[in-house]
């Protein structure tokens, strides 16, 4: 298995609502990352889990909560979302640092209503 | 303040012909740079990557060239075929404390025509 899974593909959720989208990996890959992409802008680092611990947090709002339950799964739980938080959510693994690139998922296509 | 920058939004090139692609950045503290490659609907696909010790790295039909004095890389790709009319995206990488944080520009559109 050489894919990083993401679901739901899509979702639209209100401002009072929470939701959770989920990341999964079989790769045995050690880190674990959660990017935001906007239209027409580059995807944005927002938080790098490493041996499923929590290693680098990008000053993210706390309405985005992340959680490593295990080392195949990562979870990206968001409460009180605001529309300008409306992107592609792409999650990616890595087996380690250096010039091996990052495996990343087809993502999750947010929208707050 | 852009860290990896990507001047060209966009790019069109025969298909058989070289397409060159260009990358500046501004912190020369990166440890490697990186190409992927994305197509919509999808998430980004890693192509190739270079040390920053290094001036070139070549797989295949993409060739990667790095300029540490003027904080440029480019990447080649001969000859362009249909298939890789996608967007690419410039990326570089730090390590810190062990792990890495990559850093992407804007993206260049490719357009191979026929």
């Amino acid at each position: 298995d050489t894919e990083v899974t993401q679901t739901p593909k899509h979702l639209v959720m209100g401002m009072t609502n929470k939701k959770s989208l989920k990341c999964e990996q079989h790769m045995g890959h050690r880190a674990m990352y959660w990017y935001k992409q906007k239209a027409k802008k580059p995807p944005e680092l927002m938080f790098v889990y490493s041996y499923e611990k929590l290693s680098i947090n990008e000053s993210v709002p706390s309405r985005f909560s992340p959680e490593c339950p295990n080392s195949s799964l990562l979870n990206l739980h968001l409460h009180a979302l605001q529309p300008e938080d409306s992107a592609l959510y792409l999650c990616a693994s890595s087996q380690a640092p250096g010039p091996y690139g990052y495996t990343f998922g087809s993502g999750t296509r947010l929208t707050v209503v | 303040d852009q860290q990896v920058k990507q001047n060209s939004p966009s790019l069109s090139v025969q298909e058989g012909r070289i397409s060159i692609l260009n990358c500046d950045y501004t912190n020369s503290m990166f440890d490697y740079f990186l190409w992927y490659k994305k197509y919509p609907a999808e998430g980004p696909t890693f192509l190739i990557s270079i040390s920053s010790i290094k001036d070139k790295n070549e797989d295949g039909r993409f060739t990667v060239f790095l300029n540490k004095s003027a904080k440029h890389l480019s990447l080649h790709i001969v000859p362009s075929q249909p298939g890789d009319s996608a967007v690419y995206f410039c990326a570089a990488s730090a390590i810190m404390n062990r792990d890495d944080k990559i850093i992407f520009g804007k993206g260049t559109r490719l357009h191979i025509l026929p």
